[in-house]
Formats: structure tokens, C-alpha cells, sequence
């Protein structure tokens, strides 16, 4: 029973060069959240989705980022014309369903460098 | 805006001694909190949670309090092993109108050391 999948594991991006980053839920569940750690700091929620819509955004920059939850396939975190600050490492966690205090499973997260 | 706070960086315990993570937060709406633990290269993995209508959850070598009057929560892992050294997090969630818990906020995390 694989939990979580992100891949890749490492990207490394120039500035202003697109990433694409990839989020297979675990079997089964169809709720996915993306989250980013900076440096020395806690993880920051960016956007929650299920199949096909976005949930809650209110953590997403509003320029150069988006994400998609599409029927078919794993979610795709995307950052257009990336910057140096957006180094970080970047979680995807899945669950069953929302329900209150329900567990999210966390992914190993793919940490993006950008030179 | 630090919503939920871990006001100590780093915690260092004896091994077989209790160790406390301590979390405060500011939001009056978070009525669920949870407890995550993380080591390097890994992604966070749950330990326990405790919903805002209840004062204690037990689980195993793993206990969370919360005084909701204090808006504080703690951990207490009892006895600590050297494999519990890892960076801990509290998160908690909010009911957003009724819709869904999907968000949680995190705190900035603890570092655990459990020396042999």
C-alpha cells in the first residue's frame, strides 16, 4: 500500500524557468493539499483540491503559481518563472475525506533550488 | 501572523525521562489540533490529535493536553526514546464556515534530541 508520492524528489531550476512538481495521493483518497517550508521555518498551506476543483487557495501567491487535481492522474503543483525565493521544500499530503481532525498523509516532499 | 506558535526551538531529554513540546496559538476558531513529527529528507508524519471539546487524548507513549482557556497545547511522550528524535510540529484546523477542515496551520516546529 504506497503512501504518497512526489516526484521529483530534487529539482533544480533557473530563474525564470517553469517547475512542475507531482502529487499521487494515496489509494483512495481524493482530497490533496500542497504545502511549502522555507528555511527554519513551519509548513505554510498553499491550496487544497479534489478531483477536478480547488478547495481553498488562500495560501497560493497569486502570480506564477497554480495548481490542478485533474480525474485522471496526479496533482500538479506549477511554478511559472520561478524566483529565488521560491526555494523551498514542497509537501503534498492527501486524505480520505475532510472530516474534522482527519489525518493528512505527507508525501517526502520535493525540495526546489532555484540558482 | 503566527497563528499557532512553538516557542522553543530546541528541546534536549535524557532517555526514559519525559519530554514536553509545548504549542500556543491566537485563533479562537481552531477547534482541532494535531501533532506531527518529522525527520530530515521525510515528510511529516501524524502522532495524535485531539479535538477543542476534550482536555486529553492518550495514545500509547504519547499524550496531548489542551487548555483552551490558555489556548495552549502540549505533548508529553513519556518514557522518551532515542528514536523519537525528530522536529515536531503542532498544526491545527478551523471548521471554514462549515465546508471544510482541509487547511491546517503549522507551527514553527521543535527539535527533539532524546540522548541515550
Amino acid at each position: 500500500n504506497a503512501g504518497v508520492m512526489q516526484n521529483p524528489r530534487h529539482l533544480v531550476r533557473r530563474r525564470g524557468q517553469e517547475a512542475r512538481l507531482r502529487c499521487s495521493p494515496m489509494k483512495g483518497h481524493s482530497h490533496v493539499y500542497w504545502y511549502r517550508q522555507l528555511p527554519e521555518e513551519g509548513l505554510k498551506f498553499m491550496v487544497y483540491l479534489q478531483k477536478e476543483n480547488i478547495i481553498d487557495e488562500s495560501g497560493m501567491p497569486k502570480e506564477r503559481f497554480s495548481a490542478e487535481f485533474p480525474k485522471e492522474g496526479p496533482s500538479i503543483l506549477r511554478i511559472q518563472q520561478v524566483v529565488r525565493g521560491d526555494s523551498a521544500a514542497y509537501f503534498c499530503a492527501s486524505s480520505r475525506d475532510d472530516r474534522p481532525g482527519g489525518e493528512q498523509y505527507f508525501g517526502p516532499g520535493t525540495r526546489l533550488t532555484v540558482t | 501572523d503566527q497563528q499557532v506558535k512553538q516557542n522553543s526551538p530546541s528541546l534536549s531529554v535524557q532517555e526514559g525521562r519525559i519530554s514536553i513540546l509545548n504549542c500556543d496559538y491566537t485563533n479562537s476558531m481552531f477547534d482541532y489540533f494535531l501533532w506531527y513529527k518529522k525527520y530530515p529528507a521525510e515528510g511529516p508524519t501524524f502522532l495524535i490529535s485531539i479535538s477543542s471539546i476534550k482536555d486529553k487524548n492518550e495514545d500509547g507513549r504519547f499524550t496531548v493536553f489542551l487548555n483552551k482557556s490558555a489556548k495552549h497545547l502540549s505533548l508529553h511522550i513519556v518514557p522518551s526514546q532515542p528514536g523519537d528524535s525528530a522536529v515536531y510540529f503542532c498544526a491545527a484546523s478551523a471548521n471554514a464556515g462549515g465546508t471544510s477542515y482541509g487547511k491546517l496551520t503549522f507551527g514553527q516546529g521543535t527539535i527533539l534530541t532524546v540522548h541515550p
